[in-house]
């Protein structure tokens, strides 16, 4: 079970689009539709900010959507603002009751 | 209002065993298809997560840890324990516990703030 392949970082500039994408294997992000996203500011504890690939937790900006193809799943944050500078982590379920969490995703709004 | 707290020890000495307690409020552990995980995170590096316990006692770990992991709950008390044996410095992490909800969910919200632990002699 190995942790899921993220991008190191991703930049974009104040209203732009940025995809991170989160790439496992046929035993986890590829097998579930079962893929959440977690968003981590310095210092603070993750918060979920997508489900099941692509769902949205209430209050959660519709500005970010999820999806996947394949063994990859990928996070959308469109119109770029200054408070979606953060860590953000993809999970996914690896059956068994298991998870994985992805290597992390460092957001910097330039 | 679901929160969570973790506590326990913020230093130990390698080969000691690590003993962090989860104490929440909000829901109940013994409703059906609850579970409470814990997660860590080493400094400047990546999640992880570590094991996981559900209402029905059903237990879960992390493979690669799985043979120094136990975790056990305490439903009249609102607690989850998390023991960790062997420790070794690349154990050093803040660690996460967070709940699950139930009906078939396959995510972890909210979460805990998070509890330091630094393992060095």
């Amino acid at each position: 079970q190995s942790a899921l392949t993220q991008p190191a970082s991703v930049s974009g500039s104040p209203g732009q689009s940025i995809t991170i994408s989160c790439t496992g294997t046929s035993s986890d992000v590829g097998s579930y539709n079962l893929v959440s996203w977690y968003q981590q500011h310095p210092g603070k504890a993750p918060k979920l900010m997508i489900y099941d690939v692509g769902q949205r937790p209430s209050g959660v900006s519709n500005r970010l959507s999820g999806s996947k193809s394949g063994n990859t799943a990928s996070l959308t944050i469109s119109g770029l603002q200054a408070e979606d500078e953060a860590d953000y982590y993809c999970c996914s379920y690896a059956g068994n009751s298991t998870y994985v969490f992805g290597t992390g995703t460092k957001v910097t709004v330039l | 209002q679901i929160t969570l707290r973790e506590s326990g020890p913020t230093l130990v000495k390698p080969t000691q065993t690590l003993t962090l307690t989860c104490t929440f409020s909000g829901f109940s552990l013994s409703t059906s298809g609850v579970g409470v995980g814990w997660i860590r995170q080493p400094p400047g590096k990546a999640l992880e997560w570590l094991a996981l316990i559900y209402w029905d006692d059903d237990k879960r770990y992390s493979p690669s840890l799985k043979s120094r992991l136990t975790i056990t709950k305490d439903t009249s008390r609102r607690q989850v324990v998390l023991t960790m044996t062997n420790m070794d410095p690349v154990d050093t992490a803040t660690y996460y516990c967070a709940h699950k909800p139930s009906g078939g969910i396959n995510w972890f919200d909210p979460w805990g703030q998070g509890t330091p632990v630094t393992v060095s002699s």
